[in-house]
């Protein structure tokens, strides 16, 4: 059975502050593995899928990485706007349908 | 371009009512997905479709259906509604998996609180 945990389950920073999110995951057979952001009220909004471990994506402050074991979201200076629910999500090779697999989450808080 | 929508945001049941929730997409996406999010536990896959006229149950399908009839709609229904379906249900859509990259994100819809009492 595929899971997925995420830590810590909240994070408060403050504004310049730089920290990694952690997504450790166990699945037969890595598709993808994704990332997302929740505001409160809102659906997920996709932010990256990494691949293969060493993969790399970047996008404004967030930088995604991806091992054998793990993901890091790492948020460099961060801003309050990027305060929100960060989610992560596996996809197996071998899943019907696509499905997702889904962390529980971490709140980040970044104040200003 | 919309992307996802879904109707209505909110509704309260009463215990033994029954509601459909619909889900629209219009980026021509094959795979659909309804889910449920609820406090320390998560996204949880309901039942999800990977093409007109398909549907397949998920990881907690009890108490739920769903139907398929054209590419851009996927409806979630509440035959006999209980307070454990008291939730936040969201839909998603996807590309078919095909090898490319790129194509596997699910894109989400803005969600339906639900409450049940």
């Amino acid at each position: 059975e595929d899971q997925v945990t995420q830590s810590p389950e909240a994070l408060r920073l403050q504004e310049g502050e730089s920290s990694s999110l952690n997504c450790s995951y166990t699945v037969s057979g890595l598709r993808g593995l994704f990332w997302y952001r929740q505001d409160p009220g809102k659906g997920p909004e996709f932010l990256f899928t990494l691949y293969s471990a060493g993969e790399e994506k970047e996008k404004e402050r967030l930088k995604a990485t991806l091992t054998k074991k793990e993901s890091f979201l790492h948020i460099t200076a961060p801003k309050p706007e990027d305060s929100a629910t960060y989610l992560c999500a596996v996809q197996a090779r071998e899943t019907s349908g696509s499905r997702l697999t889904f962390g529980e989450g971490t709140q980040l808080t970044v104040n200003p | 371009n919309a992307g996802v929508t879904q109707t209505p945001k909110f509704r309260v049941l009463k215990t033994g009512q029954s509601m459909t929730l619909l889900c629209a997409q219009d980026m021509n996406h094959e795979y659909m997905y309804w889910y449920r999010q609820d406090p320390g536990m998560g996204l949880r896959l309901i039942h999800y479709s990977v093409g007109e006229g398909t549907t397949a149950k998920g990881e907690v399908p009890d108490g739920y259906n769903v139907s398929r009839l054209k590419k851009q709609n996927f409806l979630l229904g509440l035959e006999s509604a209980a307070p454990s379906q008291t939730s936040v249900y969201f839909c998603a859509s996807s590309w078919e998996a095909s090898g490319r990259a790129g194509w596997y994100e699910q894109y989400f819809g803005p969600g339906t609180r639900l409450t049940v009492t």
